[in-house]
């Protein structure tokens, strides 16, 4: 069946970078986007940005741009989600998940649900 | 960017019982693309439905999913003590935005 298993816990000063990991199976790695979302204490999910697993184009949430970087291996089947400048805010639960639906070729952008969800990264930020 | 307002914040109901989730969008929502997700604590968030109506592959009919434009809603027929958790909505048309949640408590 079809599987996402996420790196382990990271614990990081603020300033500091963290990546995490997204290893798939059970799919064909290049047929999706991976896509990354995050869950802060109390707060709703929010959606980072996206990875065409074939070609490698990304797209990513303005709130994030410029801080998130989203690559993959493909002969590792393996999404990545690197995210810089690190503040206190950014402590969360990060997901990766497969994005199913459209691709709209007109605005360049999937219009994906996400099935399966991997199962989660805590990510801590704390001096 | 589309803000959806799920209502109510928690639904103290019991076993048997029927459940109703609405979310709002603050515009229409394109195509009804509209996703619903289960979460327990601890987990992961689990797809329920698609396209604002159309079931997840394994999920029990009875879930079920409606609403066009700005108005959805999900209904659990017969609440089911696996079923006690919260229930988040999905945008997909623009930008992928999230519900704040509906927790759905043993009454």
């Amino acid at each position: 069946q079809v599987q996402l298993v996420q790196s382990g816990a990271e614990v990081k000063e603020p300033g500091a970078s963290v990546k995490v990991s997204c290893k798939a199976s059970g799919h064909t790695f290049t047929n999706y986007a991976i896509h990354w979302v995050r869950q802060a204490p109390g707060q709703r999910l929010e959606w980072m940005g996206w990875i065409n697993g074939g070609n490698g184009n990304t797209k990513y949430s303005q709130k994030f741009q410029g801080r998130v970087t989203i690559t993959r291996d493909t002969s590792a089947t393996t999404a990545y989600m690197d995210l810089s400048s690190l503040r206190s805010e950014d402590t969360a639960v990060y997901y990766c998940a497969r994005g199913r639906g459209d691709y709209d070729y007109v605005w360049g952008t999937y219009r994906n649900w996400f099935d399966p969800w991997g199962q989660g990264t805590l990510v801590t930020v704390s001096s | 960017e589309i803000v959806l307002t799920q209502s109510p914040g928690a639904l103290s109901l019991s076993p048997g019982e029927r459940a109703t989730l609405s979310c709002r969008a603050s515009q229409s929502v394109i195509s009804s693309y509209l996703a619903w997700y289960q979460q327990k604590p601890g987990q992961a968030p689990r797809l329920l439905i698609y396209g604002a109506s159309s079931r997840a592959t394994g999920i029990p009919d009875r879930f079920s999913g409606s609403g066009s434009g700005t108005d959805f809603t999900l209904t659990i027929s017969r609440l089911e003590p696996e079923d006690f958790a919260v229930y988040y909505c999905q945008q997909y048309g623009s930008s992928p935005t999230f519900g704040q949640g509906t927790k759905v408590e043993i009454k």
